[in-house]
């Protein structure tokens, strides 16, 4: 069975300082990985995507296979990135359906 | 260009009553999910279709819940009769198929209180 794991519910950190939000997973196979995002009042928005590579509103997030791992980090954390984080994993193929984590809630403080 | 849409926001009812949920998703979008998410619970996957097609329903609860999707186009998601535990929000998404099937697109979600 598949699951995501994101251990901390709530994350403060102030304005300017980094941010790393965890995500640790487990699947059989080779899972795709995600992060979602949302804003209050927003709906939830794909930010990143593991095989892309991309760096999305300063946020990165490295696959790491050995740790079943998907972290999702940023160096210096902006008061417009507080806001709900998902980890997100779909085994792929034909159905691209997401399994959660339960979500971390960001706050950043001016 | 409008993103996706559920109907209602909001409802309540009571216990042993029916609701049915809406979902349009983007125009062209030929996959639409169906997740919910109970109070202090992750995300979970309901089901999938692809245009009108059930691809899969390995996430419904119990054959109290019944999703159609009418020519491909909007999905309803009925829950009869509803329980308590029933109880949360209802997001749809839908993504496209082909080059960017992986993104899907949320939309704001069907509060349901079960009293």
């Amino acid at each position: 069975a598949q699951r995501v794991t994101q251990p901390e519910k709530l994350l403060s950190v102030f304005k300017g300082a980094p941010v790393e939000l965890k995500c640790n997973y487990s699947y059989s196979g080779s899972p795709e990985l995600f992060w979602y995002v949302q804003y209050s009042r927003q709906r939830l928005q794909l930010l990143l995507r593991h095989i892309s590579r991309e760096s999305i509103k300063g946020f990165t997030a490295d696959l790491n296979k050995g740790e079943t791992s998907f972290h999702l980090k940023k160096p210096f954390a902006q008061e417009e990135d507080s806001a709900m984080y998902y980890c997100a994993l779909s085994s792929g193929g034909s159905n691209y359906k997401l399994t959660f984590g339960k979500g971390t809630l960001l706050t950043v403080n001016p | 260009e409008a993103g996706v849409t559920q109907f209602p926001s909001h409802s309540v009812i009571e216990k042993g009553q029916t609701v049915t949920l809406r979902c349009d998703p983007i125009s062209g979008h030929d996959n639409l999910y169906w997740y919910r998410r109970v109070m202090g619970k992750e995300i979970k996957f309901l089901l999938h279709f692809v245009k009108e097609s059930k691809q899969d329903e390995s996430g419904m609860p119990n054959n109290r819940f019944l999703a159609e999707r009418t020519g491909g186009t909007y999905s309803t998601l009925k829950v009869q009769p509803a329980e308590l535990e029933d109880s949360g929000v209802y997001f749809c998404a839908s993504s496209q198929v082909g080059a960017n099937y992986y993104e899907q697109y949320f939309g704001p979600g069907t509060r349901l209180t079960v009293t």
